[in-house]
């Protein structure tokens, strides 16, 4: 996991609540990402970020939202608009110029 | 469509016992593939990497294959240790791009 923090680990939700999940990394990498895993699937890439104040749609962008007005900070909204969000939520983090993406620890979402 | 296939979905060993996950994938144009290994509740962590012209790559007791011709990866795990007990990912990166295909991963389990 390294210099990668997210929080909490565990987090849970009330139907029709937004709620932020955090992610710190203080290995001044350029690049963020994040990723929600679900039971039998490949993790799939929700938004990313290569520098900061600009970031792009991944693959499953809708019911979400991120912000990076920090180098260090990349947390992820999950809105009321996301209809399944439980899941496990991973954000990563990589150098420019690099391939490899270095993942945090997680944060498991469930929804009451 | 890219997709990245493992097998088998699980996996139960004996220590000390030896054993080969596959991967499949049907991602063009390829880049490199990269084994992970994911404890429970944890961020993956990468194992190996290999690009188009690589064929063996070892990290320990880790040894990865590729056959770019069949587009198949093997990850062989020699020795096993009940530490080795984790689900292993295969990613596929395509080229000149920074999206990943992530396969559902294989889960061992080794018992002592």
């Amino acid at each position: 996991d390294g210099g990668i923090t997210q929080s909490p680990k565990y987090l849970f939700r009330k139907e029709g609540q937004n709620v932020t999940l955090s992610c710190e990394q203080n290995l001044n990498h350029d690049a963020m990402y994040w990723y929600r895993q679900d039971p039998g699937q490949g993790l799939r890439l929700i938004y990313y970020s290569q520098i900061v104040n600009d970031f792009q749609k991944g693959d499953i962008a809708e019911g979400y939202s991120v912000s990076r007005e920090k180098k260090e900070s990349f947390p992820l909204t999950v809105t009321s608009a996301q209809k399944n969000p439980t899941a496990f939520y991973l954000c990563a983090t990589r150098v420019g110029g690099q391939e490899t993406q270095y993942f945090g620890p997680g944060t498991r979402l469930l929804v009451l | 469509k890219n997709q990245v296939e493992q097998s088998p979905q699980s996996l139960i060993i004996l220590e000390g016992k030896n054993c080969t996950l596959q991967c499949n994938y049907t991602v063009s144009p390829f880049s490199n593939l990269r084994w992970y290994k994911q404890d429970t509740g944890r961020g993956p962590v990468s194992l190996t990497i290999m690009t188009f012209s690589e064929n063996t790559k070892s990290n320990g007791r880790y040894t990865a294959t590729l056959d770019a011709d069949t587009k198949q990866s093997s990850l062989h795990i020699t020795a096993s240790q009940l530490s080795d007990s984790a689900s292993y990912i295969c990613v596929v990166r395509t080229y000149n791009t920074d999206k990943l295909i992530f396969g559902t991963g294989t889960r061992l389990q080794v018992f002592p």
